[in-house]
């Protein structure tokens, strides 16, 4: 079966300060993974994904993310933070079943704290 | 131009009574989602239409109804409420040919059971 777990439930962080937000997964099948992010008060953002190809994935607002097969794990990463990164992270798998559908199995979330 | 939209986005009410939640797209999406919020910020997937028809019914309790009366939208019922079903419910869609891993988010609806 397929799961998400997320290692941190909170990470403070002072700005401009490099953060990595770290998820590892579990599957027995090709994965495809997301980053979703979730600002106070409103839904979930697509901030990267993985299909294939390249494993380091750029994404919005200077995210980047490396998936990496052996550890299996997506971690999250950004050189220097802002104030307004500030919010719920969560990282996400992809499972397909029969017909061409998926679903999104998330993990636990990870608080990003930004202080100046 | 609001791509996926709810209402209401806030729900107060009380233990027993029967309320129902409202997801729009505007996108052109053939597949919805409704997921599960709870108090600590855990998403999980209750339902998933495509071209209304159910194609992912979660262990959910059978008070929770979800209807597709066409591909644009989503509605969810939940009879005779209980206190666990306090929660943001959000909606979610993507298009199966195109893109069916990407799915889009509404703002969420708080629902407030006392």
């Amino acid at each position: 079966a397929q799961s998400v777990t997320q290692l941190d439930s909170q990470v403070p962080v002072f700005e401009e300060a490099p953060v990595e937000l770290r998820c590892n997964y579990s599957s027995s099948v090709s994965v495809y993974l997301f980053w979703y992010v979730q600002y106070p008060n409103q839904g979930l953002q697509l901030l990267l994904k993985y299909l294939s190809g390249s494993t380091l994935v750029k994404g919005i607002n200077g995210f980047e993310a490396e998936f990496n097969k052996s550890q299996t794990s997506f971690h999250l990463r950004k050189p220097s933070v802002h104030i307004s990164d500030t919010a719920e992270y969560f990282c996400a798998v992809s499972l397909m079943f029969s017909g061409g559908y998926n679903k999104l199995i998330f993990g636990a979330g990870t608080r990003l704290a930004v202080h100046p | 131009d609001t791509a996926v939209s709810q209402t209401p986005k806030y729900l107060v009410t009380q233990m027993g009574n029967d309320k129902s939640i409202k997801c729009e797209q505007n996108l052109g999406h053939d597949t919805m989602y409704w997921y599960k919020q709870d108090s600590k910020k855990f998403l999980k997937i209750m339902f998933s239409y495509n071209n209304k028809e159910l194609i992912i019914n979660e262990t959910v309790p059978n008070r929770f109804s979800p209807k597709s009366p066409d591909k644009a939208h989503l509605n969810l019922h939940i009879n005779s409420l209980e206190l666990g079903d306090s929660a943001v419910y959000f909606c979610a869609s993507s298009q199966k040919q195109k893109d069916p891993y990407e799915q889009y988010f509404g703002p969420g609806t708080r629902l407030t059971v006392t």
